[in-house]
């Protein structure tokens, strides 16, 4: 049982649509981060997630932690084909990843 | 400044032989961990280390073993390599000692097959 449940495992759209992508849990979590991995390379920190209802935004990308700090969400407006790549999140300390989102981009 | 090194990036081993992959970062991060990412399980953390001679465990440590004896190295050891041992494993340290916030800096990662 993953402690970080993603979904959906995988989303196929064309380039110009949005997209929202969710990371849920049963248990409450101080933080949670957002990390990008591209095919054959490490993940790399989107942001980082710490109040009950905190909205963040890294240009296209809109993240929303929920107000009980059990999951977040992450919008990508107008998706390009750079924003393909796996999405996972992380918490309690990195300690435990979710299995991401994987996104591919059409042009 | 390179950031976290890993080596090998690809490896084969045969069931039973043993092998270290290697870490190093150049950022003077306190922590270090080792995960394996296989598919449909996401990154599962197998050890770290909060500075140079403390190791602990993290969720799935059986069948590894590591040693932190500089801040900059933190090598994984297979003693006895096992199928269920195929991954990608990714090494990663913070300046933060692991804490909520902190921002994890991943190396490329090594791809590990254990025939």
């Amino acid at each position: 049982t993953q402690l970080l449940e993603q979904s959906p495992q995988f989303l196929s759209i064309q380039e110009g649509e949005n997209l929202t992508v969710y990371c849920n849990s049963s248990s409450v979590f101080s933080s949670l981060q957002w990390y990008r991995q591209e095919p054959g390379e490490g993940p790399v920190l989107l942001v980082t997630v710490v109040t009950g209802g905190e909205v963040k935004k890294l240009k296209r990308l809109t993240f929303q932690f929920g107000d009980a700090r059990k999951d977040s969400s992450l919008h990508i407006t107008a998706a390009q084909p750079g924003d393909t790549g796996l999405y996972p999140c992380a918490g309690l300390n990195q300690f435990y990843f979710g299995t991401g989102t994987s996104l591919t981009v059409i042009p | 400044n390179a950031g976290v090194t890993q080596t090998p990036k690809f490896q084969v081993l045969k069931t039973g032989q043993s092998m270290t992959l290697q870490c190093a970062q150049d950022m003077n991060h306190e922590y270090m961990s080792w995960y394996r990412q296989d598919p449909g399980m996401g990154l599962r953390l197998i050890h770290y280390s909060v500075g140079a001679g403390i190791t602990d465990q993290g969720e799935v440590p059986n069948g590894y073993n590591v040693s932190r004896s500089t801040t900059e190295d933190f090598p994984l050891r297979l003693l006895s390599a096992a199928p269920s041992q195929t991954s990608v494993y990714f090494c990663a340290s913070t300046h933060s000692g692991g804490s909520n916030t902190g921002e994890l800096f991943f190396g490329e990662g090594s791809r590990l097959t254990v025939l």
